[in-house]
């Protein structure tokens, strides 16, 4: 069974300027999630998907992020314009459910710098 | 609010060793608990998970973890400890959003393995 598959794996950019980070989850799991992990720090989740609607957002900074999931399936997070502290790890997992024991599979992760 | 603390930051141990990593979190109700494991470059993998019963969870690569609900404590541990070990441990606490499940997690423990 392939994973959750992530990309790009690395993308540096400079301040103020766009970018975006894609997730494929694993084939029928109807919860997907983008956390952020900066170095140091264990992830933080900034938006959880159920099918393609939104459960959880309230930790996302919507004037500069936003993501969707159009159709259910793969899921794009962007960040325009970026800033120096967006530098972070940013994950993506999913789930069969989205219940209270659910467990997360993990991508591998993009690594972003922002300069 | 919940959260989980992991207290140490770092920790190095020799090969063959014994291990335990603690963590501690704070949750209202009964807490469901886990255990991720992140090597360099790679996303989280789940070692194992607490929902209830024996209080005693086995895991995968030999990993184990106890939890005492008194002590608020979920601590890892592995009798023998292997270089492959080495890696960042996560420690998390699913708590609810919106009908569903999100993850908690630690700020995380570096395990470094002496030859």
């Amino acid at each position: 069974e392939a994973g959750v598959a992530q990309s790009p794996r690395y993308k540096i950019i400079e301040k103020r300027q766009s970018v975006a980070f894609w997730c494929n989850p694993i084939s029928g799991h109807a919860t997907l999630y983008w956390y952020q992990q900066i170095l140091g720090q264990g992830p933080k989740l900034l938006i959880q998907f159920q099918n393609n609607g939104v459960v959880d957002d309230s930790q996302l900074p919507k004037d500069r992020f936003s993501a969707e999931r159009l159709k259910g399936v793969d899921s794009t997070l962007k960040i325009q314009p970026a800033k120096l502290e967006d530098s972070a790890v940013y994950l993506c997992a999913s789930s069969l459910g989205r219940g209270l024991g659910e467990t997360q599979y993990f991508g591998p992760g993009t690594r972003l710098l922002v300069l | 609010a919940q959260s989980v603390t992991q207290p140490d930051i770092h920790i190095t141990v020799s090969e063959g060793a014994s291990l335990e990593l603690r963590c501690n979190y704070s949750y209202g109700a009964t807490p469901y608990l886990f255990w991720y494991v992140q090597s360099p470059g790679q996303g989280l993998q789940l070692l194992l998970k607490y929902f209830s019963g024996d209080t005693l969870v086995q895991g995968i690569k030999g990993f184990e973890a106890e939890f005492k609900r008194s002590q608020s404590s979920f601590n890892l541990r592995k009798p023998s400890v292997h270089w492959s070990d080495a890696a960042e441990y996560f420690c998390a606490v699913s708590m609810m959003n919106n009908q569903g499940g999100k993850l908690i997690f630690g700020q995380g423990t570096e395990l470094s393995v002496k030859p």
